[in-house]
């Protein structure tokens, strides 16, 4: 049963530390997407990969937030210097060709800063 | 730009009854649209997805949407509910083309008594 993995579920960090996400695609998926839910402003897109390559990253903090796909079978997430404000779930999702639309989503980092 | 709207934060209804979630969407261009379950601590969960064709689709677990062009609605129904339904709903829309991301609706909290 092929599945999107996240790593780590959870993380607790001290404000002004860096903070990465990891996340492994569904092998053979080609579009990666990364989300963040919060209580208050739901699910947002934060940015997407196709083929590796970025493709929007409007929905980032380009200050302190930066994400990358090193390999196919890799997109990271990182904040740097991370804020409490920055406390939320973060999804990541992918999806295959030209049906990428359909998105399929790994169970979230648990983010906490204090 | 598009846009999802979730009538009802909340839902209860009982075991048995009827499940009726609401979304309606905004869209320039014909819309995907899709649903998702969340439990907790988990990821999303695909229900069913309408991209083109026939207009009531059925998904996992008993339910199904139909796609409404002159109500711009895709409501999700279920005729009888059952306590492990009780979740997280969330409707979303997309463009349709390949690598575009999801716009989601604040989702919908489903609580089932017995």
């Amino acid at each position: 049963d092929a599945r999107v993995t996240q790593t780590p579920r959870d993380k607790v960090t001290e404000m002004g530390q860096e903070v990465t996400m990891r996340c492994q695609p569904i092998l053979g998926h080609n579009t990666v997407f990364w989300y963040r839910q919060t209580m208050m402003q739901g699910l947002e897109l934060l940015a997407y990969f196709r083929n590796r390559a970025p493709l929007d990253d409007s929905g980032m903090p380009k200050d302190r937030f930066s994400a990358e796909m090193p390999d196919a079978t890799l997109a990271t997430l990182k904040i740097q210097p991370s804020e409490p404000r920055d406390s939320a779930v973060y999804f990541c999702a992918s999806g295959r060709g030209r049906s990428s639309y359909e998105q399929y989503f790994g169970p979230g980092t648990r983010l906490t800063v204090t | 730009a598009q846009s999802v709207t979730q009538l009802g934060s909340h839902v209860s209804v009982s075991e048995g009854a009827l499940v009726l979630l609401r979304c309606n969407y905004s869209s320039s261009v014909p819309p995907y649209l899709f649903w998702y379950v969340q439990y907790p601590n988990q990821g999303l969960q695909l229900l069913l997805k309408y991209t083109t064709g026939a207009t009531l689709v059925k998904g996992i677990n008993g339910f199904e949407a139909e796609f409404k062009k002159s109500e711009t609605s895709f409501h999700l129904t279920k005729p009888s509910a059952h306590m492990s339904d009780a979740a997280e709903y969330f409707c979303a829309v997309s463009e349709g083309q390949a690598g575009t991301a999801l716009i989601f609706g604040k989702g919908t909290t489903l609580s089932v008594s017995s």
